[in-house]
């Protein structure tokens, strides 16, 4: 069964320095999604991609956060700098279309910023 | 913007019992998915519900979307110690926005 990936699973880094998550969506899925999950709360979406566009970055804190899609199928997550308020799950969803259709999620990242 | 609360935080139940979270918005909604997400691990999709006064069925997990298409339910019947997991509903507002809730997490006791 085709699956979500994601890398890497685990990243431990200082404040001030830069990090990056990546994801592959499910093959043909022309949606993704990048969410945070901070413990005990539910996913907040961050960024959506329809194919290689941003369709809502509206919750994206754009002075330190970036996200990439540029050919419409793996995405790259960056944060630069990260801030101890970072420390969160990081999560990469993929729909076969638009959210009105089921997400599939990826195992995630797992930051901790020191 | 869109507020979606679910209820309660937390449920503890003897396995047996049965178990219910709700999912209540501010605004009308288009659709809702509902998502299972087990300890340490991601979320995983449940079902979605598109109609007014709209009721599923898996096994023993009932979902049903409000008359008003602004609240839901998920209820579990006779709960097991698979059932472990944090619940979240997602709703899909009319603009095409997608927002979890905080979820609601269940434990069993065997």
């Amino acid at each position: 069964e085709a699956e979500v990936a994601q890398s890497p699973r685990y990243k431990i880094t200082e404040k001030s320095q830069a990090v990056a998550f990546w994801c592959d969506p499910i093959s043909g899925h022309a949606t993704l999604y990048w969410y945070r999950q901070i413990l005990g709360q539910g996913p907040e979406l961050l960024v959506q991609f329809q194919d290689e566009s941003v369709v809502d970055d509206s919750q994206l804190p754009k002075d330190r956060f970036s996200a990439e899609r540029l050919k419409g199928v793996d995405s790259t997550l960056k944060i630069q700098p990260a801030e101890l308020g970072d420390s969160a799950m990081y999560l990469c969803a993929s729909s076969i279309l638009e959210s009105s259709y089921e997400q599939y999620f990826g195992p995630g990242t797992r930051l901790t910023v020191t | 913007g869109q507020q979606v609360m679910q209820i309660p935080q937390y449920q503890h139940v003897q396995e047996g019992e049965d178990f219910t979270t709700y999912c209540n918005s501010s605004t009308t909604l288009s659709n809702i998915q509902w998502y299972k997400q087990r300890p340490g691990g991601h979320p995983v999709f449940l079902i979605q519900l598109v109609k007014s006064g709209e009721v599923k069925k898996q096994k023993r997990l009932t979902f049903q979307f409000g008359e008003a298409k602004k609240n839901s339910s998920l209820h579990i019947t006779a709960t097991q110690t698979t059932d472990v997991g944090t619940y979240f509903c997602a709703p899909l507002s009319k603009a095409g926005k997608s927002t979890f809730g905080d979820g609601t997490t269940l434990t069993v006791k065997p």
